[in-house]
């Protein structure tokens, strides 16, 4: 059965440094999601992706948050500058064209130091 | 805009006996309703879903929940509890074009032996 990957599982990084979360959707499916979810809390979204662009995103998605799709099967979420408060587990997902259920990935623990 | 309540943050139960999972939503949309579970250090799998066509919905593992517009429910139901069943619940709405994805703020569901 097809899934979402996410790598790498777990990453330790200092503050101020950049970092490329990377996640591989299930191949025919169009649109792309990066979510987070800070320890003992809610799960947050943060964007959606669709056509190469930016379809919604939230008021946690600022400048310090970009995302692509650099070759057609990847789909990174870089943070510029990572601050303690980034510290989570970030999760990504997918979904096909005529369903709007989401697929998710395992997720990648960030952990900001 | 959407929004998801999730009205108990604990649900303790024993084994063998129903669980009711409390989910109330607003949506300006005919909006898309999901089940997900997360059990400890894993990712977020579908337990069901709604998307306009019939109101009470089946989902994996025994489970199914009512949408009710008139309440603006959709709580989730099991007949008989496992302890395997024991995990964080999350209700989730999804916008207009899906784009936008609102999780609940979760409900932590204890199974007693």
């Amino acid at each position: 059965e097809p899934e979402v990957t996410q790598t790498p599982s777990h990453q330790v990084t200092q503050m101020g440094q950049e970092v490329i979360l990377r996640c591989v959707p299930i191949s025919n499916h169009l649109y792309f999601y990066w979510y987070r979810q800070i320890l003992g809390q809610k799960v947050e979204f943060l964007v959606s992706f669709y056509n190469n662009e930016i379809s919604e995103k939230s008021e946690i998605f600022d400048d310090q948050f970009s995302v692509e799709r650099p070759d057609g099967s990847n789909f990174t979420l870089k943070i510029r500058s990572t601050k303690l408060e980034d510290s989570a587990m970030y999760f990504c997902a997918s979904r096909g064209g005529f369903s709007y259920e989401q697929y998710f990935g395992p997720g990648t623990r960030l952990t900001v130091t | 805009a959407q929004s998801v309540t999730q009205l108990d943050s604990h649900v303790s139960v024993s084994e063998g006996t129903p669980v009711l999972l409390r989910c109330n939503y607003s949506s300006s949309y005919s909006p898309s309703l999901f089940w997900y579970v997360q059990h400890p250090n894993k990712g977020l799998q579908l337990l069901l879903k709604y998307t306009s066509a019939a109101t009470l919905v089946k989902g994996i593992n025994g489970f199914e929940a009512e949408f009710k517009k008139s309440e603006t429910s959709f709580h989730l139901t099991k007949p008989s509890a496992h302890m395997s069943d024991a995990a964080e619940y999350f209700c989730v709405v999804s916008g207009l074009g899906g784009f936008k994805t609102i999780f609940g703020a979760g409900t932590r569901l204890f199974v007693k032996a």
